[in-house]
């Protein structure tokens, strides 16, 4: 069965330290994995996805199929990436998305 | 935002009464969904819908209906309300499907509870 574990419920960190946010995977085949944000008062939506290794916004996220990881990284965390992440995985030829239990980034002054 | 909404935002209502949300989009996407947001479980699939009159379930689709009659308007359905249904619910749409790495559109929540 598929399924997407973020081990973290809550994450603080002060403004300017680097930040990683766990997702790990289980899926047999080839995913699609995204990283979706949710911030105060906003409605969720894509930050950035595995196939097209953009950095937005400063994150990063790295497919290491070895690790069934994708962990969302920032070297300097700021206060404005306070919200709600959520690691997402699509199956190969689905249309759906499988969510993660979500974690929240606390960027403190 | 996409053009996404949801309606009612808000709705208190009682145990076994029926209760139906609404999804409207103006972006004529094929793909529409339904997720329920719970702390602890993060978001969940209920339903989704794959063009019009095309519907399959999700992961908690017990004690849950949907419809779809028009490629605007996704509608959802709670026949008999419990307190476990208490959440609040997110529409989202997608042009492609994830298949294709589709990006997902979601719309602004509906916090539904039930007394």
């Amino acid at each position: 069965a598929q399924r997407v574990t973020q081990p973290e419920k809550l994450l603080s960190v002060f403004k300017g330290a680097p930040v990683e946010l766990k997702c790990n995977y289980s899926y047999s085949g080839s995913p699609e994995l995204f990283w979706y944000v949710q911030y105060s008062r906003q409605r969720l939506q894509l930050l950035l996805r595995h196939i097209s290794r953009e950095s937005i916004k400063g994150f990063t996220a790295d497919l290491n199929k070895g690790e069934t990881s994708f962990h969302l990284k920032k070297p300097f965390a700021q206060e404005e990436d306070s919200a709600m992440y959520y690691c997402a995985l699509s199956a190969y030829n689905t249309d759906k998305l499988i969510f993660g239990t979500g974690t929240r980034l606390q960027v403190f002054p | 935002d996409a053009g996404i909404t949801q309606s009612p935002r808000h709705k208190v209502t009682e145990t076994g009464t029926p209760v139906t949300l609404r999804c409207h989009q103006t972006e004529n996407h094929r793909y529409m969904y339904w997720y329920r947001q719970d702390p602890g479980h993060g978001l969940r699939l209920i339903h989704y819908s794959y063009g019009v009159k095309d519907t399959d379930k999700g992961e908690v689709s017990d004690g849950y209906s949907v419809s779809r009659s028009k490629t605007e308007d996704f509608l959802l359905t709670l026949e008999s309300a419990t307190s476990s249904q208490t959440s609040v619910y997110f529409c989202a749409i997608s042009e492609s499907g994830q298949g294709n790495g589709g990006e997902q559109y979601f719309g602004p929540g509906t916090r539904l509870t039930v007394t």
